[in-house]
């Protein structure tokens, strides 16, 4: 199975700062990534798909980048509702898997 | 709009079983492949099904592999999964959700439904 390790699993933050979570994969996988978020008691919900597609509704302050090995997911102009557990997922072959998340607390 | 709703979840002891149902609207179900992905209590989250459209393709990861089943019912919209020789290791928030076609991402994903395994 490929292994994906977010960093970092927590950070701490201040609205208006710019936010970069990475995500290793143990082995390439092209652009086959997504990016969720998932905030307390609720489902995650997708932001970014084949790496760095921005799904539709969501803000632009969100992106992704990122192929083979090393992506990033970049917040800028963190905002109030953006505090929230982000996981990478990929999707390049079975069993598909998530990163272990990264936590985004205020600051 | 699309939605997806889970019901089925509860207390079960280790060894019972359980199934799952996941009831989805807003969409042709039948065009679309369909997983299960589970979230044990603060932690990450874990794929564990896939069902393809038909019915006719599917995948499990390792640790259910012989316990659990994926099946769907297209003419009610309805996605399930039956739960055999659960285990403490089972407990988890279990959440349906959308494959997305031509992709590999998820969207939607229903609110899930706990699963407790104790005794």
């Amino acid at each position: 199975a490929i292994q994906l390790t977010q960093s970092p699993s927590s950070l701490s933050a201040s609205v208006g700062d710019r936010v970069t979570i990475t995500c290793r994969t143990s082995q390439g996988i092209s652009s086959a990534l997504a990016w969720y978020q998932q905030k307390p008691g609720k489902a995650p919900k997708l932001l970014i798909y084949d790496a760095s597609s921005l799904e539709s509704g969501v803000p632009s302050r969100f992106s992704g980048s990122g192929s083979g090995t090393d992506f990033t997911l970049t917040i800028t102009n963190l905002q109030p509702e953006d505090f929230a557990t982000y996981y990478c997922q990929q999707f390049n072959s079975f069993p598909l898997t998530f990163g272990g998340g990264t936590k985004v607390e205020i600051k | 709009q699309v939605q997806l709703v889970e019901s089925g979840g509860g207390l079960v002891k280790p060894g019972g079983s359980l199934r799952l149902s996941c009831a989805a609207s807003g969409f042709t179900f039948s065009d679309y492949y369909m997983s299960w992905i589970r979230q044990a209590p603060g932690t990450g989250l874990e794929w564990i099904s896939y069902i393809s459209s038909s019915g006719s393709t599917i995948y499990y990861t390792d640790s259910v592999k012989g316990r659990f089943t994926i099946s769907r019912d297209n003419a009610r919209n309805s996605l399930f999964l039956h739960m055999k020789s659960l285990r403490a290791e089972d407990t988890a928030v279990y959440y349906c959700a959308r494959w997305t076609l031509g992709g590999g991402w998820f969207d939607p994903w229903g609110q899930g439904t706990l699963v407790i395994v104790s005794s």
